[in-house]
């Protein structure tokens, strides 16, 4: 299997900072990596898919870049909305899918 | 406007069996692959089963794999999970997804576009 490690595993920081959250995998997915948001209690959120596509309705602060193994999610001005846990998910493999650890957002 | 309810979890014994579902509605379900993805409590996601447009394919995670069964039923826009010899570890909020795949037949390279709520499923004696 592919493991997904993401960094840091919690981030403490201020409306208006600008956040960025790494992705690594054990090995190269070309650009298959999904990021989700996911608030207490609720089902995760679909942000991101092929590593920088925003999907539809996802505000534009919310943007994602990188290719192989390394990936960042960025929040370019955190929102009190933007509180919550985020989690990578590889789509490269045949073996399967595969999230990270997930990325908590808390304030500071 | 996609939307999935999810239904079915409770609590139920170690060896004993409980089957969820997801009503669909706001899409063509019966022209996209669906999946069950769950959430231990505290702890990450992992999905746990996908099934083709038309339910002609499938697939498992190891974990689960023999115990639980994916089905759809297209003229009632419903997915099911029937799960057997459920087990402490199978304790998870499980949550269907409307599942987007790279390539026409292959389910192993998927991910997920709109989510259930999410019903929870609890194994305890």
């Amino acid at each position: 299997d592919i493991q997904m490690t993401q960094s840091p595993s919690t981030l403490s920081a201020s409306v208006g900072d600008r956040v960025s959250i790494t992705c690594r995998a054990s090995q190269s997915i070309s650009s298959w990596l999904a990021w989700y948001q996911q608030k207490p209690g609720k089902a995760p959120k679909l942000l991101i898919y092929k590593a920088s596509s925003l999907e539809s309705g996802v505000p534009s602060r919310f943007s994602g870049s990188g290719s192989g193994t390394e990936f960042t999610l960025t929040i370019s001005s955190l929102q009190p909305d933007d509180f919550a846990t985020y989690y990578c998910q590889q789509y490269n493999s045949y073996l399967g899918v595969t999230f990270g650890g997930g990325t908590k957002v808390e304030i500071k | 406007e996609v939307h999935l309810v999810d239904s079915g979890g409770g609590l139920v014994q170690p060896g004993g069996s409980l089957r969820l579902s997801c009503a669909a509605s706001g899409f063509t379900f019966n022209s996209y692959a669906m999946s069950w993805v769950r959430q231990a409590p505290g702890k990450g996601l992992e999905l746990v089963s996908s099934i083709s447009f038309n339910g002609g394919s499938t697939n498992y995670a190891n974990s689960v794999k023999g115990r639980f069964t994916i089905s759809r039923d297209n003229s009632k826009n419903t997915l099911y999970l029937q799960m057997n010899s459920l087990r402490a570890e199978d304790t998870a909020v499980y949550y269907c997804a409307k599942t987007v795949i790279l390539e026409a037949g292959d389910l192993s390279r998927v991910n997920f576009d709109s989510w259930g709520q999410g019903t929870l499923v609890t194994v305890s004696s």
